[in-house]
């Protein structure tokens, strides 16, 4: 059964740092394009970053350019968000997704961990 | 960059009845577009890929058609757990979601 497990969120000030972590297990991590995908309290889904199964591609929502950094150890079976200079609309739920079998990035995700809140509030 | 535009915004009906829900695209996206449901409190469950695949364990009351810049997820006979947001999905964007609730 495959299964991902948020951690680390919390409550950070702004201009602050914090740590996700999606632990995975059920299914070899290092053949599978990985994602974050965020939703803002009330709000619709959105598409925040995502890896290649070995970590040498990477691509980021342009909000986020500069600030998060998305990384995966596939031996850990990990995979990772370093969010810093965290601003208010940061605040949302963080979930880690399984991108599908497919040839290209980003063409769905099959599985998602329950999320791992984030609130940015002085 | 794509835009995914879903309607209705809300779709109110009683259990047994059809819900029908659309996915327009801002420009071609061929078949690939995902249909993804969500409750309250919980992750989203992929649903449908590739605009007509049933994802492993979906029941079969859910079907997906279209291609191009039209897409349609169709419930046959709403169950009373189907009663959710329902949101497409074609690479990095999503649209903003069609809110099912009973009538």
């Amino acid at each position: 059964e495959v299964q991902l497990v948020e951690s680390g969120g919390g409550l950070v000030q702004p201009g602050g740092s914090l740590r996700l972590s999606c632990a995975a297990s059920g299914f070899t991590l290092s053949r599978n394009w990985m994602s974050w995908v965020r939703q803002a309290p009330g709000k619709g889904l959105e598409w925040v970053a995502n890896i290649k199964e070995d970590g040498s591609e990477k691509y980021y929502v342009d909000s986020v350019k500069g600030r998060f950094t998305i990384s995966r150890d596939n031996a850990k079976n990990s995979l990772y968000l370093q969010m810093n200079s965290l601003r208010a609309e940061d605040t949302a739920v963080y979930y880690c997704a399984k991108e599908g079998d497919c040839s290209s990035p980003n063409c769905y995700f099959d599985y998602w961990g329950q999320g791992t809140l984030v609130t940015v509030s002085s | 960059e794509i835009v995914l535009t879903q309607s209705p915004a809300t779709l109110s009906l009683s259990p047994g009845e059809r819900a029908t829900l659309s996915c327009g695209a801002s420009q071609s996206v061929s078949n690939y577009l995902a249909w993804y449901q969500q409750k309250p409190g919980q992750a989203p469950r992929l649903l449908i890929y590739d605009a007509s695949n049933r994802a492993t364990g979906i029941p079969a009351r859910f079907s997906g058609s279209g291609s191009g810049t039209d897409f349609t997820l169709t419930i046959s006979s709403l169950e009373p757990e189907d009663f959710a947001v329902y949101y497409c999905q074609q690479r990095k964007a999503f649209g903003q979601g069609t809110k099912v609730e009973i009538k």
